[in-house]
């Protein structure tokens, strides 16, 4: 596609849930990465995938985000039994492998009720 | 610990005043410094980096070691330049941003 693809743009869920954010990169680049922000802070590292390997998942906070990209593509996020602290834009980037800068998506934001 | 410091959240500067928008950073190694830009309702996206010496949309930062900043600064500011801005700091593939500066050029 023309740019990173994330969706949905915006999730509400009660606490408790299990929700999937969806990304899609651009064609052709192999590195992809998650990232985090809360209100008022910079975006923080959460997974680094190069291909379907996740080649970096330190930034995971806790056992209950998992992340996954199969193909090669197209990667979702899983948050299991989602907190209140949870809420926050979580940001996909992309870019091909050696490249030092990201192509970033519009986001998810997700709020946790 | 690696760190990447904005001081400022807000800076408000009248059209065509300078902007300097601070940043400092800790790091032991050599640093691969940038700084992106979100523009009202965009996606974050590139401005420069330290590397390549450039200047974007009239922008320019160098980089000073002895002091451990990063500045971003342009010498009149343009209303467009409205944005959010953030400093980041390159870890192999990673970045470290910094908490962020708003900047808002009045007409």
């Amino acid at each position: 596609g023309a740019g990173v693809s994330q969706t949905p743009s915006n999730k509400v869920t009660e606490k408790g849930k299990y929700v999937e954010l969806r990304c899609d990169p651009i064609s052709g680049h192999t590195a992809l990465y998650w990232y985090r922000q809360s209100l008022g802070q910079g975006p923080e590292f959460l997974i680094y995938f190069q291909g379907t390997g996740a080649a970096d998942d330190s930034g995971l906070p806790n056992d209950r985000f998992f992340a996954v990209r199969p193909e090669g593509s197209v990667s979702t996020l899983k948050i299991q039994r989602t907190e209140r602290g949870d809420s926050a834009v979580y940001l996909c980037a992309s870019s091909l492998e050696g490249a030092v800068g990201y192509t970033f998506g519009s986001g998810t934001r997700l709020t946790v009720v | 610990a690696q760190r990447v410091t904005q001081p400022e959240k807000l800076l408000s500067v009248f059209k065509g005043a300078p902007v300097e928008l601070k940043c400092n950073y800790s790091y032991s190694g050599s640093p691969e410094l940038f700084w992106y830009v979100q523009y009202s309702r965009q996606r974050l996206q590139l401005l420069l980096r330290h590397i390549s010496r450039e200047s974007i949309k009239g922008f320019t930062a160098d980089l000073n070691k002895g002091e451990t900043s990063f500045h971003l600064k342009k010498p009149f500011a343009q209303e467009e330049d409205s944005a959010m801005y953030y400093c980041a700091l390159l870890r192999t593939y990673k970045y470290i941003f910094g908490t962020g500066t708003r900047l808002k050029v009045l007409a």
